[in-house]
């Protein structure tokens, strides 16, 4: 059974950081990328980041380039997603997701979602 | 602004066929293959349909379609637990990243 749980959620000023985990079991980490969704309150999904299965090939929504980083290790069937420069418009539930293919620029889609972890970026 | 388009809102009756539509461009819906994901009271979203193909555990009272840069979700024989905001979503190559309608309603009346 596929698993996804987040962690590393919380309140921080703006302008601060925060580090989001996702621990994956039930299926095989490395053969799959892993990405990153957002949902700020009562509104729409928003896609930041994708890391491919090896990690080596990352992408990043425009709204978050430059502040975010995406990394994973695979020994330890884990993804994270290092936020600085957090900004309030960066409050949103954290989805980590799991991809259908080994790189998300192959025709696949994200086929499991975790429980999200709550992020709330303010003074 | 989204960088695919959804209805913001579709009511049906149980019973009824209703069909969602997601429209976007040649760099992404006219490339790459639409997923809908349903998501029920801000809950946890679930793929409900890739492309024209049924995730395991999904009713097969869904079928998806596409034409051009037009994706559809029809739910043929609604039910009150079809009700939830439904979102779609594909690759886009030109911004490199994975693009998601801004969701639609869907009330069952």
């Amino acid at each position: 059974e596929v698993q996804l749980v987040e962690s590393g959620g919380g309140l921080v000023q703006p302008g601060g950081s925060l580090r989001l985990s996702c621990a994956a079991s039930g299926f095989t980490f490395s053969s799959y990328a892993m990405s990153w969704v957002r949902q700020a309150p009562g509104k729409g999904l928003e896609w930041v980041s994708v890391s491919s299965g090896g990690g080596g090939s990352t992408y990043y929504a425009d709204s978050v380039r430059g502040r975010f980083t995406i990394s994973r290790d695979n020994s330890k069937n884990t993804v994270y997603l290092q936020m600085d420069s957090l900004r309030a418009e960066d409050t949103a539930l954290y989805y980590c997701a799991k991809e259908s293919e080994v790189v998300a620029t192959i025709d696949g889609t994200i086929d499991f979602w975790g429980q999200g972890t709550l992020v709330t970026v303010s003074s | 602004q989204s960088a695919l388009t959804q209805e913001a809102s579709v009511s049906g009756t149980v019973g009824q066929k209703v069909t969602l539509s997601c429209t976007g461009n040649s760099n992404n819906i006219g490339s790459y293959t639409v997923a809908w994901y349903q998501q029920i009271s801000h809950g946890v979203p679930k793929l409900v349909m890739f492309g024209s193909s049924l995730p395991s555990g999904i009713p097969d009272r869904f079928s998806g379609s596409k034409s051009g840069t037009t994706a559809s979700l029809t739910i043929s024989g609604l039910q009150p637990e079809d009700e939830a905001h439904y979102y779609c979503s594909t690759w886009d190559y030109r911004l490199s990243a994975r693009v998601f309608g801004g969701g639609t309603k869907l009330t069952v009346l």
